[in-house]
């Protein structure tokens, strides 16, 4: 399977712990976005990178949030001192960038904060 | 503020009955609708897409329909099977994003 794959898929954690969450995009896809989406609601932007480069960061993404997308491959989201409200699918997906490209998501990872 | 406004909430049909969720924006500058379906535990699907210069496009049991002019734009699942059942959400891109719809919960009874 060459689709977008996120690791892990569930990850229980107490708050003020630490976490990072993996995500591989399609191989030829230059463009890597992360959403977070919350139980009834649509996926909410977070970043987006091109190739290596990080390009936009929601308001959503506070100080706690850090993405990285090294050699603009893989991507790593890591969420600091994590809180209760940090509960949610966290949803990677990628595509080609650009004007009527879609783009394709991975089946998340699922975070529950204790 | 919600780009892309999604309606209803949620849909029961019955199976071999027509399927319509409705979405409505107001930015201008999105060229690009996708529609994804998305089942418990997984990660949203692409179903279809449109773009603004269409005004509608079919693939098989599923059909956009886009009024440029009202700023609304409609998924229509033809023959609509148990199998459907998911929830629905529509999409608007412009310049680096994607911005979603609420989500249809869709259910399709035998």
């Amino acid at each position: 399977d060459t689709g977008v794959s996120q690791d892990p898929r569930h990850k229980i954690t107490k708050r003020g712990q630490n976490v990072t969450f993996r995500c591989d995009p399609i191989s030829e896809h230059n463009r890597l976005y992360w959403y977070r989406q919350t139980l009834g609601q649509g996926p909410e932007f977070l970043t987006y990178f091109q190739n290596e480069a990080q390009l936009e960061k929601s308001r959503l993404l506070s100080d706690r949030f850090s993405a990285e997308r090294p050699k603009g491959s893989f991507s790593t989201l890591e969420i600091q001192r994590t809180e209760q409200g940090d509960s949610a699918m966290y949803l990677c997906a990628s595509g080609m960038g650009g004007r009527g490209q879609p783009q394709h998501f991975g089946d998340g990872t699922r975070l529950s904060i204790l | 503020q919600q780009q892309v406004k999604q309606s209803p909430q949620s849909l029961i049909v019955q199976k071999g009955g027509i399927s319509i969720i409705n979405c409505a924006y107001e930015n201008t500058a999105f060229d690009y609708f996708p529609w994804y379906q998305q089942f418990p535990g997984k990660g949203p699907a692409l179903l279809i897409a449109i773009r603004p210069d269409v005004s509608e496009k079919k693939e098989g049991r599923f059909t956009i329909s886009f009024n440029k002019s009202a700023k609304q734009f409609s998924l229509h699942i033809m023959d609509s099977q148990p199998g459907d059942s998911a929830t629905y959400f529509c999409a608007a891109f412009t310049g680096n994003q994607f911005y979603f719809g609420t989500g249809t919960s869709l259910t399709v009874i035998p």
